[in-house]
C-alpha cells in the first residue's frame, strides 16, 4: 500500500496569516495521462470529512479559493492564502490510487 | 440533494459480526462507487471498501478476508458486514459516494459522506 506521511501534525495558526500543509507519498502519484492523484479533505470539529482539493491542484465545488493545491509525484501541498477562523480542524490528504490511503492528519487550529 | 445515512447496532461483542447499512437518498445507486470508511476515535482516516452498482467490489488487502460488501439497489442502499471484531474495530463508520470529478482521469473522489455512526466492540 501507498503511505501517506502529511507535516506538521499540528499547526497553530493566526487568522489572516498564510498556513501551509505538507503531504508525501511512498510512491509516485503522478500517472501517465498527467494527472495526480492526490485528493485534500478537511474534517472540521464534530463534523464528516470534506472534500477540499481532488487531482492534486483542483477545488472542489464551493471551496473558497483562499485554497490551493500543488505539487506532483510524491511531494503535494495544500496552502490557505489567508486563514479564517472556520477553517480550523484535521486536514487530510489521500491517495487515490487503490487501496485508496490517508496521510495521519494535520490539526490546524487558531 | 445527496444525503448518505449510516445505520446499525452501536454495540457488537468481540468475535461477532458488525453489520452497518448506508441509505442514499437524492441519488440512484448507480452508476456511482460507494465506500465504506472509519476513524477510530480521536486517529485517522482508513478506507474499508467499495463496491461498484455492478457489484464489484475492492477492498482494503489488510481488512479483505473479514469485509463484505453488500448493495441493494431496489433499496438504495448497500451495506458492511465486518466479521471476527475485536476493540481494535471501535471506530466512526462513514460511507460515501466516489464521483470522478475529471472524466479523462480515472480517479474517483469522495465528494459526499455520511454523518457517521459510532460502534463500539465491547462485551
Amino acid at each position: 500500500d501507498i503511505v501517506m506521511t502529511q507535516s506538521p501534525l499540528s499547526l497553530p495558526v493566526t487568522p489572516g496569516e498564510p498556513a501551509s500543509i505538507s503531504c508525501r507519498s511512498s510512491q509516485t502519484l503522478l500517472l501517465s495521462n498527467g494527472y495526480n492523484y492526490l485528493d485534500w479533505y478537511l474534517q472540521k470539529p464534530g463534523q464528516s470529512p470534506q472534500l477540499l482539493i481532488y487531482l492534486g491542484s483542483n477545488r472542489a465545488s464551493g471551496v473558497p479559493d483562499r485554497f490551493s493545491g500543488s505539487g506532483s509525484g510524491t511531494d503535494f501541498t495544500l496552502k490557505i492564502s489567508r486563514v479564517e477562523a472556520e477553517d480550523v480542524g484535521v486536514y487530510y490528504c489521500m491517495g487515490t490510487l487503490e487501496p485508496f490511503t490517508f496521510g495521519g492528519g494535520t490539526k490546524v487550529e487558531i | 440533494q445527496v444525503q448518505l445515512r449510516e445505520s446499525g447496532p452501536g454495540l457488537v461483542k468481540p468475535s461477532e459480526t458488525l453489520s452497518l447499512t448506508c441509505t442514499v437518498s437524492g441519488d440512484s445507486i448507480s452508476p456511482h462507487y460507494w465506500s465504506w470508511i472509519r476513524q477510530p476515535p480521536g486517529k485517522g482516516l482508513e478506507w474499508i471498501g467499495y463496491i461498484y452498482y455492478n457489484g464489484h467490489t475492492n477492498y482494503k488487502p489488510s481488512l479483505k478476508s473479514r469485509v463484505t460488501i453488500s448493495l441493494d439497489t431496489s433499496q438504495n442502499h448497500f451495506s458492511l458486514k465486518l466479521s471476527s471484531v475485536t476493540a481494535a474495530d471501535t471506530a466512526v463508520y462513514y460511507c460515501a459516494r466516489q464521483t470522478r470529478l475529471v472524466l479523462g482521469s480515472s480517479a474517483e473522489s469522495f465528494d459526499y459522506w455520511g454523518q457517521g455512526t459510532l460502534v463500539t466492540v465491547s462485551s
